[in-house]
């Protein structure tokens, strides 16, 4: 089955800065990237997702990178605000198939 | 909101007890799947129901059984509970075949001591 990895588990980051989270993957059938964040004690929220076909995909603060060849894909976020601290989970999957997640990166900003 | 709804939102059960939780998809859904959070871990898949049958199965025992009833709705059950099956669980719902659109509900917490 797929494998997805993800890195670092925790990062601390200064407001207005930049975070980066990365995940791989195994399962080369895979073709459907998302990536929720969840606060605490609250639901996942589908935050920015990539297809294979697709290698960058961009929303405003927020994008996302996918290298099929490597099996890779980064979330980017770029002027961090304290209200993007959370828990980010990567995830993987074929079309109507389940999702594998990561193990999660905490982001805290520090204002 | 026609979101996913799951009830209860917390429970407490003894060890080797056993466990109903429900999950109303959103409108529109006709798939439901359920996960299991561990605290400090991503969700861990445990079944899909789709045309009320059990359509994928992760890793998880037996002791994990599901339903989905005409109206889309489903349940998760799980026998003869141990403490490692404290968890987070979580309902998400979509359209059969399609990623986009994969919602999640609140999720119900679940603790066995």
């Amino acid at each position: 089955g797929e494998n997805v990895e993800q890195h670092p588990s925790t990062l601390s980051v200064q407001e207005g800065d930049s975070a980066v989270i990365k995940c791989t993957y195994s399962d080369s059938a895979s073709n459907y990237f998302p990536w929720y964040k969840q606060e605490l004690g609250k639901r996942p929220q589908l935050i920015i997702d990539i297809r294979s076909n697709v290698g960058e995909k961009k929303d405003q603060r927020i994008a996302v990178t996918l290298n099929k060849t490597a099996k890779h894909f980064s979330l980017h976020i770029t002027e961090t605000q304290p209200e993007d601290s959370a828990v980010y989970f990567c995830a993987a999957s074929r079309a109507g198939n389940q999702f594998y997640f990561g193990t999660g990166t905490s982001l805290t900003v520090i204002p | 909101d026609a979101g996913v709804t799951q009830s209860p939102t917390h429970l407490i059960k003894t060890r080797g007890q056993q466990v109903t939780l429900r999950c109303s998809p959103k409108s529109g859904h006709d798939t439901v799947s359920w996960y299991q959070q561990a605290l400090g871990q991503g969700p861990q898949f445990i079944f899909q129901y789709y045309e009320e049958e059990e359509r994928q199965r992760g890793n998880f025992p037996d002791r994990f059984s599901g339903h989905q009833f005409p109206n889309y709705s489903s349940e998760l059950n799980v026998n003869a509970l141990l403490l490692g099956d404290s968890a987070l669980y979580l309902c998400a719902s979509s359209l059969q075949g399609a990623d986009y659109g994969y919602t999640f509900g609140s999720g119900t917490r679940l603790t066995v001591v």
